[in-house]
């Protein structure tokens, strides 16, 4: 089967920086991407990966090894409204989104 | 810019009723998706179109319908409503298949 790993919640402090891991295993890749989703709000989008390697945007960065399975979106100099949760989701064979159930991010003063 | 809008935003329907979740984009977008997201689980794709008069099947269709007559336009559709129903249902849109999908803000439906 189809199926997305991240870690369901983590903490971090204003100002410091952490990464989010998302392991994936899907039948075909077509792309990785990374939304960011405020507690009753839309999922929007933060990052694409197609390629191995790191995409830099702004504070956030995102990293994909297809060999491995492995994704991370690193998140530098954390501010209270990066509280949010976390969605990794994988393109699959058919060009349908898998989607994992989301990292929860909680920043702490 | 409008971009993916949804309504209704709050519904409460009791078992059996039926009800249609409107869906519309201004975007141009060919692709367009309806999701619903449970606590602690990922978005599950119910259906999906690539174009008008075009809809297929996601992973859990049972219990919805859809239809596409125009390219703005994709309601979803809950015949039979049962408790199992109950969820946040986000529909989406894309250019292409391959490119970022666009969210509305979601219809919150509780089944009673």
């Amino acid at each position: 089967g189809q199926n997305i790993d991240q870690p369901t919640e983590m903490t971090a402090t204003e100002g410091a920086i952490v990464q989010i891991n998302c392991t994936y295993q899907t039948s075909g890749f077509n792309g990785l991407f990374w939304y960011q989703q405020h507690a009753g709000e839309a999922p929007t989008f933060l990052s694409y990966n197609v390629l191995d390697g790191l995409e830099e945007k702004g504070r956030f960065s995102s990293f994909l090894s297809r060999s491995k399975g492995y994704s991370y979106l690193l998140l530098k100099e954390l501010q209270m409204k990066d509280s949010a949760s976390y969605l990794c989701a994988v393109m699959d064979s058919n060009y349908q989104l898998i989607w994992g159930a989301g990292t929860k991010l909680i920043i702490k003063p | 810019n409008a971009g993916v809008t949804q309504t209704p935003k709050f519904r409460i329907l009791k078992i059996g009723q039926s009800m249609t979740l409107q869906c519309t984009q201004d975007m141009n977008h060919n692709y367009m998706y309806w999701y619903r997201q449970d606590p602690g689980m990922g978005l599950k794709l119910i259906y999906y179109s690539v174009g008008a008069g075009i809809t297929d099947k996601g992973e859990v269709p049972n219990g919805y319908n859809v239809s596409r007559s125009t390219t703005e336009d994709f309601p979803l559709r809950l015949e039979l409503a049962a408790p199992s129903q109950t969820s946040v249902y986000f529909c989406a849109s894309s250019g292409t298949d391959s490119q970022p999908q666009h969210f509305g803000d979601g219809t919150r439906l509780s089944i009673l």
